[in-house]
């Protein structure tokens, strides 16, 4: 059973602060990952993906992959009150034998920004 | 503008009936999705189509069914036989098959009275 494990939270952290939002999966051939934010009553929304190990920067969201030790992170540096959301890890698989590449969801994580 | 249309927004059913629920998208993407979310539960899989004329079942099909006639258009119809359906419904399409990139609708939100 392919999983993806999230701490539901709240999350809170002061304005300013860094956001640190943490994602461990289960299945060791998943090779993309990906960042959503959902705001109360909203869609997802896509912000980031990751492939490979390591760092990817984008704006003032940074995911971190480590495929050893099997877990993804976001990193929000200079939290605002507007990231105030529940934010989704997903990772790709494959079906057996199959070709397409669909998403498992983990249940999120909720942040809160205080001003 | 591009992107992804569902409609409608809010939808009250009552037990027994089947509702159709549209999603249509402009993006000219292959591949189209039917997602469920309950309250504090992460999204489950309902139905998926690769191209036009082809879908397969998800995680959660039962109670179910869609069809792909067009490529822009990828309905959901929830049946009587769906013992739970109040949920947000969520569709999404991605550019291909391949690409995990999904991008969403704004979701219909079903209520059974």
């Amino acid at each position: 059973q392919k999983e993806v494990e999230q701490n539901s939270g709240p999350l809170s952290v002061p304005e300013g602060a860094i956001a640190s939002l943490n994602c461990t999966y289960s299945d060791r051939g998943s090779q993309s990952f990906f960042w959503y934010r959902q705001y109360s009553g909203k869609s997802p929304e896509l912000i980031m993906f990751i492939y490979s190990n390591g760092d990817k920067e984008d704006g003032r969201f940074t995911a971190q992959l480590n495929k050893a030790s099997q877990y993804v992170s976001l990193l929000i540096r200079d939290s605002q009150p507007s990231d105030s959301a529940t934010y989704l890890c997903a990772l790709a698989i494959r079906n057996y034998g199959g070709s397409q590449g669909n998403l498992i969801f983990g249940k999120g994580t909720k942040l809160s920004v205080k001003p | 503008d591009g992107g992804i249309t569902q409609s409608p927004k809010y939808l009250f059913r009552k037990e027994g009936q089947n509702v159709t629920l549209s999603c249509e998208q402009n993006l000219n993407h292959d591949a189209m999705y039917w997602y469920r979310q309950d309250p504090g539960q992460g999204l489950r899989l309902i139905y998926y189509s690769q191209i036009v004329n082809d879908f397969q079942k998800g995680d959660i099909a039962e109670g179910y069914s869609v069809s792909r006639e067009k490529k822009e258009s990828f309905p959901l119809t929830v049946t009587s036989a769906q013992k739970n359906p109040t949920a947000f419904y969520l569709c999404a399409s991605s550019i291909s098959p391949l690409n995990n990139e999904q991008f969403f609708g704004p979701g219909t939100r079903l209520t059974v009275l």
